[in-house]
This record gives structure tokens, C-alpha cells and sequence, in this order.
């Protein structure tokens, strides 16, 4: 298995601009959790989907950040506009079982907005 | 809602030597305690993890203990190699539904030759 697959690996945009980060889940996973990592404030849960549904987004930080999962094998974040404190590292991480347990992660998006 | 915290921020030690890192958590219906190892330019790989109805697990040179009175967990490295050199993180969650990780805020492990 190619295990979770995240694209691009490097973003760097200019502020005011639209960001939209993807996500390939492990086959046969149905929980899908979206992270960002920053120096401040560590490893944060943004939103979590199982079976493609939105069940918990209320660590989205701001309206400007959205997520779907139009199917079981593709899920986007995306981010309008952008701003500086949004550089970060975003994670997809994804489970086999409803809710957990054992998350896998993918290797992250390194997002720099100028 | 949950806290975990996590010590120490950093530690150094020498090849072969023996590694803990040391984790507490505040909601007493926590009851998954993963742990995470992240290496430079890559995301998060659970190497071990423990439920609440479970003392001790020991995988080869990784071990975690846990300590549901106290809510403390850790993690025990034995015959530390410079491979192991990474930043760990302990996580808990209780299964409420979904399983929402609260993680701490990680230990660079460094090992020396």
C-alpha cells in the first residue's frame, strides 16, 4: 500500500491568494482527519470525516479554511484567502475503523504564504 | 477538554543508553495513548501505542507504560542507536464517537554515536 498520499509537498503563495491542499487516503479507510503543525502551537486536529461526511470541523480556525470529501478516495483543504499565519505543515491522516483507532499520516503539505 | 503534556522538551543521549519520555494527561475517560515518532521532513509514524484497560506493552526496544491513577503514560527506549534520533509525541483520546488524538508537545530525542 502507497500509504496516504498528500500533494503538492511544498506550497509557497502569496497572501490574498487561494491554497488547496489534497489528500489520497489509505485504501478500504474510512476516517479522515486533517492536521496543521506549527513551532507555537504543535500538532492541531482541524476537521474529521468518516465516510465522507463532516463530523467534527471545530478546530477550523477560520471561515477562510474549508475541507471536503466529495469520496471515499479524495479529500481537499482549502484556504481563501490566505495570509501569513497560515504557513504551517498540514497533515491528512487517515483510519481504518469509525473514529480510530490507529491513524496513519501522510507526508504533509509545507505551506509558506508570503 | 483534554491536556496532555508532555517532558522533557529535549534529550541527549549516548548510544546504547536507555531513553523515557514522560507524558500526563488531564481527562480521566481517556483511553488510548499513542505515541508517535516524527522524523525531519516527514509526517508523524505511530510506533507504539496502549488502551486503558492495558499496564504494559513492550514492541522489541519500545516500551509504554501507563498509569491510570496517576494519568501518566511513557515511553521507554532501551539500546538507543543514532536511528532513533527523531521527535516523539504522546497523544490520548477517548473514543466518544471518533477518536480525537490530543497531542503533546514532543521531545527531540538525540542520540549520539
Amino acid at each position: 500500500d502507497a500509504g496516504v498520499i498528500q500533494s503538492p509537498r511544498h506550497e509557497v503563495t502569496e497572501m490574498g491568494q487561494e491554497v488547496t491542499l489534497r489528500c489520497k487516503p489509505i485504501s478500504g479507510h474510512n476516517s479522515l482527519f486533517w492536521y496543521r503543525q506549527t513551532m507555537m502551537r504543535g500538532l492541531e486536529l482541524l476537521i474529521y470525516f468518516n465516510n465522507n461526511v463532516p463530523i467534527d470541523d471545530s478546530g477550523m480556525p477560520e471561515d477562510r479554511f474549508s475541507a471536503k470529501m466529495p469520496n471515499a478516495s479524495f479529500s481537499t483543504l482549502k484556504i481563501q484567502p490566505s495570509e501569513p499565519r497560515d504557513s504551517a505543515v498540514y497533515f491528512c491522516a487517515t483510519s481504518g475503523r469509525q473514529g480510530g483507532y490507529e491513524q496513519y499520516f501522510g507526508p504533509g503539505t509545507r505551506l509558506t504564504v508570503t | 477538554g483534554e491536556n496532555v503534556e508532555q517532558h522533557p522538551s529535549t534529550l541527549s543521549v549516548q548510544e546504547g543508553d536507555s531513553a523515557v519520555i514522560k507524558c500526563t494527561y488531564s481527562d480521566s475517560a481517556s483511553n488510548y495513548f499513542p505515541w508517535y515518532k516524527q522524523e525531519l521532513g516527514k509526517g508523524p509514524q505511530l510506533i507504539i501505542d496502549i488502551r486503558s484497560n492495558v499496564g504494559e506493552k513492550k514492541d522489541q526496544r519500545i516500551a509504554v507504560t501507563l498509569n491510570k491513577t496517576a494519568k501518566h503514560f511513557s515511553l521507554h527506549i532501551t539500546e538507543t542507536q543514532p536511528e532513533d534520533s527523531a521527535v516523539y509525541f504522546c497523544a490520548a483520546s477517548k473514543n466518544t464517537g471518533f477518536q480525537k488524538l490530543v497531542f503533546g508537545t514532543g521531545t527531540r530525542l538525540l542520540v549520539s554515536p
